[in-house]
């Protein structure tokens, strides 16, 4: 299958600080990046769907301008989390589409604001 | 709309068998069925097309019924390494989000 990288795998950060996440499709090209956030025990919870060369389309609810997402090539997109604090503190997982109609996932990244 | 999976878990003996319901009340283009193990990223098990097609591994299969909006994951035989969390996810049109239930917890005994 398609792999999908993503760094951090894990990161601490003191709250009030920004945080950039890196998602990479290694051998594919993905048009559309997926961001998901999960918290312990429950569902993947769509953030945004990102759109090479384009802006993100964010869910409802997601406040765009805490959720800083960039998808600047076919293989990269990345996510910001600004000033975070302690309640955004959660697994963020990416995925990225192929032209084979499904998604594949990144290893995720746990950050933990203090 | 988020589907709707059942059980919510399932506690099985190694080489019993279990089936994972997930449901939507909208009309759908697709469901794709992942596994995900505790501290890990979900990785991908099938997707299925609405025109109702069955598809599957040796012992993992899953199918759709276009009418009902339904598909089921049929696990047979179930072996240790099938512990985890099972994730539905579905998607109304072709090239759409994919939208994940709540997922269904299955833990195998030896």
């Amino acid at each position: 299958g398609a792999v999908v990288s993503q760094h951090p795998s894990r990161v601490i950060c003191k709250s009030g600080t920004s945080v950039k996440i890196e998602c990479r499709s290694l051998d594919f090209q993905a048009t559309t990046m997926f961001w998901y956030r999960q918290f312990p025990k429950q569902s993947l919870m769509l953030m945004a769907t990102s759109n090479e060369g384009s802006k993100a389309t964010y869910e409802q609810g997601v406040e765009k301008d805490k959720f800083l997402i960039n998808h600047a090539s076919l293989t990269l997109s990345t996510l910001t989390v600004t000033s975070a604090h302690p309640e955004d503190s959660s697994f963020y997982i990416c995925s990225a589409r192929t032209g084979q109609e499904t998604q594949y996932f990144g290893p995720g990244t746990r950050l933990l604001v203090l | 709309q988020q589907p709707v999976q059942s059980p919510q878990a399932v506690i099985l003996r190694e080489g019993e068998d279990a089936v994972i319901n997930c449901s939507s009340s909208k009309a759908l283009y697709s469901v794709h069925w992942y596994r995900q193990k505790h501290g890990e990223a979900p990785v991908f098990l099938m997707i299925l097309l609405k025109g109702g097609e069955q598809k599957g591994h040796e012992k993992i299969s899953a199918s759709f019924n276009e009418k009902k909006q339904q598909s089921s994951l049929y696990l047979t035989a179930s072996q240790l390494s099938y512990s985890g969390t099972y994730f539905c996810g579905t998607e109304l049109r072709r090239d759409d989000k994919i939208i994940f239930g709540k997922g269904t917890r299955l833990h195998i005994l030896p």
